[in-house]
C-alpha cells in the first residue's frame, strides 16, 4: 500500500501564476482533505471533497478550488497567487472521521 | 469558534528523560483528540487517539492523558531518544461537522540532546 501520494513534492511559483497539486488517496480511502500550514504552524483546513463533491470549505477565498476524480484521487488548485500562499499543502485520506492519513505534502513557493 | 492550544516554546530535554507536551480547548468538548508527529518538511503522522471516556492510553513509550475537566491533554515520551525529535500536533475533529475535519494546534516541537 503506498499511502497517501502527493505531486509534486516542491513547487516554486511567480505571484499571480496559478497552481494545481494532485493528491492520491490510500488505497480504500474515498475522502480526501487538504490543508495549508504555514512555516511554524498547525495545519488549516481547506476544504474536503467526498463522492466528488466539496463536502466541507474552511476559511479559505474563492481562489482555492479542488476537484475529486471518479478514483477518489483529488487537485487542488490556487488561481492569482499571492506571496501569503507560500506554504506546506497537505492531503489527507480517510474512509471515516476519526481517521486522517495525511501525504508528505507540497511545498508552495510563491516569489 | 474552537480552539486548541499548544505551547509553542520548543522543549528541551536531555536523552533519557520523560518529555511532557500540554494541549488545551477552549469551546468546544471534543469526543476525542489526536496527536500527531511531523518532521520538518514532512506531512503528520498519526500517533495515538484518546477519547473522552478514557483518561489514559499508552503506545510503546507513549501515554496520552485527557482531562476533561481542565479541557487538557497531556503527551508523555518517557524513556527520550535524539530520533523523537519533531513537532508534535495535537489535533480535535470539529464539533459543526461530522466530516472529521481537524482544528489543529500550532504544535510544540521536541528536541532530545544526548
Amino acid at each position: 500500500d503506498a499511502g497517501v501520494t502527493q505531486s509534486p513534492t516542491h513547487l516554486i511559483k511567480t505571484r499571480g501564476q496559478q497552481v494545481t497539486l494532485r493528491c492520491s488517496p490510500k488505497s480504500g480511502h474515498d475522502t480526501v482533505s487538504w490543508y495549508q500550514q504555514a512555516l511554524g504552524q498547525g495545519p488549516q483546513f481547506i476544504f474536503q471533497y467526498y463522492e466528488e463533491e466539496e463536502r466541507q470549505r474552511g476559511n479559505f477565498p474563492d481562489r482555492f478550488s479542488g476537484h475529486q476524480f471518479p478514483n477518489y484521487s483529488s487537485e487542488l488548485n490556487v488561481n492569482a497567487l499571492l506571496l501569503g500562499d507560500s506554504a506546506l499543502y497537505l492531503c489527507a485520506s480517510s474512509r471515516s472521521p476519526s481517521e486522517a492519513f495525511f501525504g508528505q505534502g507540497t511545498r508552495l513557493t510563491v516569489v | 469558534s474552537q480552539k486548541i492550544e499548544q505551547n509553542s516554546e520548543a522543549l528541551n530535554i536531555q536523552e533519557g528523560k520523560t518529555a511532557t507536551l500540554t494541549c488545551n480547548y477552549t469551546n468546544y468538548s471534543p469526543a476525542y483528540l489526536q496527536w500527531y508527529r511531523q518532521d520538518p518538511g514532512r506531512g503528520p503522522v498519526f500517533l495515538l487517539l484518546i477519547r473522552e471516556n478514557e483518561k489514559e492510553k499508552r503506545k510503546e513509550r507513549l501515554k496520552v492523558t485527557f482531562d476533561t475537566t481542565l479541557k487538557q491533554s497531556l503527551f508523555h515520551i518517557t524513556a527520550s531518544q535524539p530520533a523523537d525529535s519533531a513537532t508534535y500536533l495535537c489535533a480535535q475533529r470539529d464539533g459543526s461537522s461530522n466530516t472529521g475535519k481537524l482544528i489543529f494546534g500550532q504544535g510544540t516541537t521536541l528536541q532530545v540532546k544526548p
